[in-house]
C-alpha cells in the first residue's frame, strides 16, 4: 500500500512568488492535514481538510491557503512569499477526520526554501 | 491554550540501555490523546505509541513505553534496550478529541551511541 505522497520533495523560491504543494494521501484515507515545519517555531498546524471541507485552520496569515479534492489529494498554497515560510512543510492522512483511530500517516514533506 | 513542553532537547543513551523522554502539557480538557512520533533523519514521520487520555493504563510498543500521569499532566516515553536505529528526533504531541488537529512539542533529539 503506497504512503503518503509529497510533491515536490524540495524547491526554491523567490520573495514575492507563489507556490502549491501537493499531498496525495494513502488510499481511501480521506482527511488530509498540513503542518509547517521550522527550527525555530517546530511543528505547526496549517490546515484539516475532511471531504473537500476545511475542518480546522492554524493561526497562519491568509496567504497560507488549502483545498482538497474530491478524490482526497491535497494542495496548499502560499502567496507572495517572505523569507519566513521557508520551511518543511508535511501532509499527513488518516481515515477519519478528529478521530484518534484515525492515526496520522505522514509524508516526507516538502522542503521550500525562499530566496 | 494547549501546549505541550519537551524539556529536553537533546539527550544520548548507550546501546541496549534505557532511557527516558520527558513531556508534559497544559489542557482544560478531559478528553484528549497523547502521542510520541519519531522523525529520523530521512524526515517521515512515524508514530511510536499513543494514549487515551480515559485510560488509566499506560501504553505499551514492545520497547516502547509510556508513563501516562493525567493529573500531573506528564506524558514520558520510555525506550528499553535502545538500538542505533532509535537514533532520531522524537515528539510528543497533544490532540483534543473532536480535532484532526495535533499541537507539537519542540522535540527532543535522541542519540544512540554503540
Amino acid at each position: 500500500k503506497a504512503g503518503v505522497t509529497q510533491t515536490p520533495r524540495y524547491l526554491i523560491k523567490t520573495r514575492g512568488q507563489q507556490v502549491t504543494l501537493s499531498c496525495s494521501p494513502i488510499s481511501g484515507h480521506r482527511s488530509v492535514s498540513w503542518y509547517q515545519q521550522t527550527p525555530g517555531q517546530g511543528l505547526q498546524f496549517l490546515f484539516e481538510y475532511f471531504s473537500e471541507t476545511q475542518r480546522n485552520k492554524g493561526n497562519f496569515p491568509g496567504r497560507f491557503s488549502g483545498r482538497q479534492f474530491s478524490n482526497s489529494r491535497s494542495e496548499m498554497n502560499v502567496s507572495t512569499l517572505e523569507l519566513g515560510d521557508s520551511a518543511l512543510y508535511l501532509c499527513a492522512s488518516s481515515l477519519v477526520a478528529g478521530e484518534v483511530a484515525g492515526e496520522l500517516f505522514f509524508g516526507e514533506g516538502s522542503r521550500l526554501t525562499v530566496l | 491554550a494547549q501546549t505541550v513542553t519537551q524539556s529536553q532537547p537533546e539527550m544520548s543513551v548507550q546501546e541496549a540501555e534505557t532511557v527516558t523522554l520527558s513531556c508534559t502539557y497544559d489542557t482544560s480538557e478531559n478528553n484528549y490523546y497523547l502521542f510520541w512520533y519519531k522523525q529520523p533523519p530521512s524526515r517521515q514521520m512515524i508514530l511510536v505509541i499513543r494514549q487515551e487520555a480515559y485510560k488509566q493504563q499506560n501504553a505499551t510498543e514492545n520497547r516502547f513505553s509510556v508513563n501516562f500521569q493525567k493529573a500531573a499532566k506528564s506524558f514520558s516515553l520510555k525506550i528499553s534496550d535502545s538500538q542505533l536505529g532509535d537514533t532520531a528526533m522524537y515528539f510528543c504531541a497533544f490532540r483534543p478529541s473532536n480535532t484532526g488537529k495535533l499541537i507539537f512539542g519542540q522535540g527532543t533529539t535522541l542519540q544512540v551511541k554503540p
